[in-house]
């Protein structure tokens, strides 16, 4: 099957630094990228799609400048957490859509994210 | 390489029906396994299970964890339209010293038709 990879894995940081988080689909070109948060014992709250080439689109309530997106290529999406505060502490779950997954999203293993 | 599986892919079935979804997993340092339901967007957390043998209810959905033969079925009772999803299943593993991951299975699509 389609394999989605995020990097890093786990990541710690100071208050008011920025963490660059990436998901890449290893086998497939991902024409849409979704960027999710999930909190314990929680639903993944959708956070934006990305889309190869042109700008994300968040939704309600996703800042989008402090939730920075981009969708360079066709394998790779990065999300940069801009000025992280310890609220933004979660675990960051990537899923990309494309060939030859067609409708199936695939998940990327999660980044979890300690802001100190 | 930790892997999740799902079975079966695809299920078509009528209104009223029960429904058995299967999750097999081969993981290092199991921690949990759950259930989400995905209709349009986000995933939506329907269970998670840590310890085996112990039934998790919630409505007509049900889900049980065997560690032993490293499996979860998630059972829906008298299906309605509405359970018609992509139903996830995904395990965490991971030690607490290097962070956590989450395998996520290919999904069930269920068809519940009128």
């Amino acid at each position: 099957g389609a394999v989605v990879s995020q990097h890093p894995s786990w990541v710690i940081c100071k208050s008011g630094t920025s963490v660059k988080i990436e998901c890449r689909s290893l086998d497939f070109q991902a024409t849409t990228m979704f960027w999710y948060r999930q909190f314990p014992k929680q639903s993944l709250m959708l956070m934006a799609t990305s889309n190869e080439g042109s700008k994300a689109t968040y939704e309600q309530g996703v800042e989008k400048d402090k939730f920075l997106i981009n969708h360079a290529s066709l394998t790779l999406s990065t999300l940069t957490v801009t000025s992280a505060h310890p609220e933004d502490s979660s675990f960051y779950i990537c899923s990309a859509l494309g060939q030859p997954s067609g409708d199936t999203q695939y998940f990327g293993p999660g980044t979890r994210l300690t802001v100190l | 390489e930790d892997k999740v599986v799902q079975s079966p892919l695809s299920l078509v079935v009528h209104e009223g029906d029960t429904v058995t979804l299967n999750c097999s997993y081969e993981v290092t340092n199991f921690r949990s396994l759950l259930w989400y339901k995905q209709e349009k967007k986000a995933p939506t957390f329907l269970f998670m299970l840590t310890s085996s043998g112990i039934e998790k209810k919630s409505g007509r959905l049900s889900s049980i964890l065997d560690k032993k033969e490293l499996f979860s079925i998630l059972n829906i009772t008298a299906t309605q339209t509405g359970d018609s999803a992509v139903y996830l299943c995904a395990v965490e593993a991971g030690l607490t010293t290097s962070g956590s991951r989450l395998t996520f299975g290919e999904g069930t699509q269920l068809t519940v038709n009128p």
